[in-house]
């Protein structure tokens, strides 16, 4: 079944270092691969999307990704990380049928 | 600010009732749908609307039940309500099917 992984629940960084947020992900053709970010009490904010073309894709808020075929992935970077970069941050792919599969969310937590 | 809005954004009720979530999408936008979260079962994709037509289900309740309009909104009804159902439903929107969606605030439910 397909399905969107992202091990780590909760991260915690410093303010200014870099960031790396890892989504994996069991589909079996080329996916459609996106990372949508939630401030708490808010809605879901698209940050950057891959379709198909060059693996690195550059997002909003400085925010980058990289999919990696042979690896299933779709890590989730920034180089330098700010306060109110504190959110939960989603993987997603999306199926034929246009329903979007979600991971289970990976908490960011940044300390001063 | 996606353009998406959803009304109304709190809502409580008690177990047994029905109520109403509404979703007016962004402009242009012909495909509507709609996801709960929640804390056991994180983002789950329940149903999508295109153009008026329902296009594809989830894992949506019988007890569950959406339309578009012809002015796109969308509204999702929920009956019979139990506490399981207490979730933030988000609406979302895209050109087509197979694009980038954007997510409205959503509506928190809680059923006591």
């Amino acid at each position: 079944a397909q399905s969107v992984t992202q091990p780590d629940i909760h991260i915690t960084v410093s303010e200014g270092a870099s960031l790396e947020l890892r989504c994996n992900y069991s589909y079996g053709a080329t996916p459609y691969l996106f990372w949508y970010v939630q401030s708490p009490g808010q809605g879901l904010q698209l940050l950057l999307k891959y379709f198909s073309g060059d693996t690195l894709v550059q997002g909003i808020k400085g925010f980058e990704a990289e999919f990696k075929r042979s690896q299933s992935s779709f890590n989730l970077r920034k180089p330098s990380v700010h306060w109110s970069d504190a959110a939960e941050y989603f993987c997603a792919v999306l199926l034929m049928g246009n329903k979007l599969v979600f991971g289970a969310g990976t908490i960011l937590r940044v300390k001063s | 600010d996606s353009g998406v809005t959803q009304t109304p954004k709190h809502l409580i009720t008690a177990t047994g009732q029905r109520v109403t979530l509404r979703c007016s999408p962004r402009s242009g936008d012909l495909s509507v749908y709609w996801y709960q979260q929640s804390l056991d079962q994180g983002l789950q994709f329940l149903i999508q609307y295109y153009n008026g037509e329902e296009r594809a289900k989830g894992n949506i309740l019988e007890r569950f039940s959406a339309q578009q309009f012809p002015d796109l909104h969308s509204e999702l009804n929920l009956s019979s309500l139990e506490l399981g159902d207490s979730a933030l439903y988000f609406c979302a929107s895209s050109v087509a099917g197979h694009n980038e969606q954007f997510f409205g605030p959503g509506t928190r439910l809680t059923v006591l």
